[in-house]
């Protein structure tokens, strides 16, 4: 069955740091690829999607991603964190479903990043 | 800003009682989903539709049902609730690929409690 997995389920790192969120996924076929953030008491929104082409792809507030196919993975990075990013991050995975079906969105579990001032 | 909604935000009700989540989008999207999200899990698809009249049962087991009566509007409907349902339930929409590359965009959830 097709999966998502982000690797961590917490993360607190201090202002400045480098972040790196893991996300692997379990599909042998052709995917599109999502990082959505939960802000505290907002919406989730999409941060950056890949479709196809350049497999580094960059997102809103400085994060980006790079689609890695042979390691099936798509993970999320920001070179220096603030504390306005601390929020909720789910990587998701589009998948065909086969000719009678359209796609099905699978999301991870999320990972939650505290970013200490 | 994402033009879908729902209503109520939270809600807090005993065992045994009906209830109806609401979910409107504005952007004339044909596909709306909605999802079961718990602390610390997955998003759970409980049910999704891809048009008028289209509805499906999603990955998790849910004892909710669902009508698309209308384009943007997606009600979820408990016929008796239970404290098992105590959960954040998220809606969404997605619009044509081509457009969008299959993008969904949320609604603010609802945080249903049964006591």
């Amino acid at each position: 069955a097709q999966s998502v997995s982000q690797h961590n389920h917490h993360v607190i790192l201090s202002e400045a740091a480098s972040l790196e969120l893991g996300c692997n996924y379990s599909y042998g076929g052709t995917v599109n690829l999502f990082w959505y953030v939960q802000y505290p008491g907002q919406h989730l929104q999409l941060l950056l999607k890949y479709f196809s082409g350049d497999p580094l792809v960059k997102g809103i507030k400085g994060f980006e991603a790079e689609f890695i196919k042979s390691k099936f993975s798509f993970n999320l990075r920001k070179p220096s964190v603030q504390w306005s990013d601390t929020a909720e991050y789910f990587c998701a995975v589009n998948a065909h479903e086969g000719s009678a079906g359209g796609f099905k969105t699978i999301f991870g579990a999320g990972t939650r990043l505290f970013v200490k001032a | 800003e994402a033009d879908i909604y729902q209503t109520p935000r939270y809600l807090v009700i005993g065992t045994g009682k009906k209830i109806t989540l609401e979910c409107s989008q504005t952007m004339g999207h044909d596909k709306m989903y909605w999802y079961q999200q718990d602390p610390g899990m997955e998003l759970h698809l409980i049910h999704y539709s891809y048009g008028v009249n289209s509805t499906e049962k999603g990955d998790l087991s849910s004892e909710s049902t669902v009508s698309r009566i209308r384009t943007e509007h997606f009600p979820l409907t408990l016929e008796s609730a239970r404290p098992s349902h105590t959960s954040q339930y998220l809606c969404a929409s997605r619009g044509a690929a081509a457009k969008t590359y299959n993008e969904q965009f949320f609604g603010p959830g609802t945080r249903l409690t049964v006591l």
